[in-house]
């Protein structure tokens, strides 16, 4: 069964520091796309970053980039520059190859809450 | 242009009343999703909807909770004889064909 674990309930980071964010996800299937997701304390869900299974190149957004390692079956979120505004909870996520039509559920993990101090 | 809404933002109600979840997709999305999300856990999947296709339920929890969907415009989740462990924040997400999710706020349902 797929299955995306974040093991680190917990980082904090210095602002203006870089910080990795760690995801590893378990699935079959050889066509995957992986999502990172921001949840600051409101409550939305705002997306970050995609990185699909057959891209050759890491995925980057600004100060977001992807440490995609598809053989370690690893999708690490990298912040550069941290902000407090990047205070929050990350989410990473996979989309489930066994639904149909294109349109797939999301499986995410536990997430990690990241503390940026001044 | 208009984001992902959702209505109400917080909903508090007694065990075993019903409850209706309203989601607003962004125009021209044609799937839409449900998810839960318990305290200071990871989301589930609840219910997507597809274009005209018959909808994924494959994560609703119990025959108490429903969707609909009217064409691709709104939803509603209905949660029937809600339980305490009902409580969470219901999270609707839509997209278009390129796959990414945008979600709305949330609605916070304490079920007392």
């Amino acid at each position: 069964a797929q299955k995306i674990t974040q093991t680190q309930p917990g980082m904090f980071v210095q602002e203006k520091e870089a910080v990795t964010l760690d995801c590893t996800y378990d699935t079959s299937d050889p066509s995957y796309g992986l999502f990172w997701y921001k949840q600051p304390s409101s409550g939305e869900m705002i997306f970050l970053i995609y990185q699909g299974s057959y891209d050759q190149q890491n995925a980057t957004e600004g100060r977001y980039s992807l440490n995609f390692q598809k053989a370690r079956k690893s999708a690490n979120l990298v912040i550069s520059a941290s902000q407090l505004g990047d205070s929050a909870m990350y989410f990473c996520a996979m989309r489930d190859p066994q639904s149909s039509g294109g349109y797939n559920k999301l499986i995410f993990g536990a997430g990690t809450r990241l503390a940026v101090h001044p | 242009g208009a984001g992902v809404s959702q209505s109400p933002s917080n909903k508090v109600t007694e065990k075993g009343k019903d409850v209706e979840l309203r989601c607003d997709p962004i125009s021209g999305h044609t799937a839409l999703y449900w998810y839960r999300q318990r305290l200071g856990q990871g989301l589930e999947f609840l219910i997507y909807f597809q274009g005209n296709s018959a909808p994924d339920k494959s994560g609703l929890p119990s025959d108490r909770f429903s969707a609909e969907r009217t064409g691709e415009s709104v939803s509603t989740l209905t949660i029937q004889r809600t339980q305490q462990e009902d409580s969470a924040v219901y999270l609707c997400a839509s997209s278009d064909v390129l796959d990414t999710q945008y979600f709305g706020p949330g609605t916070r349902l304490t079920v007392l």
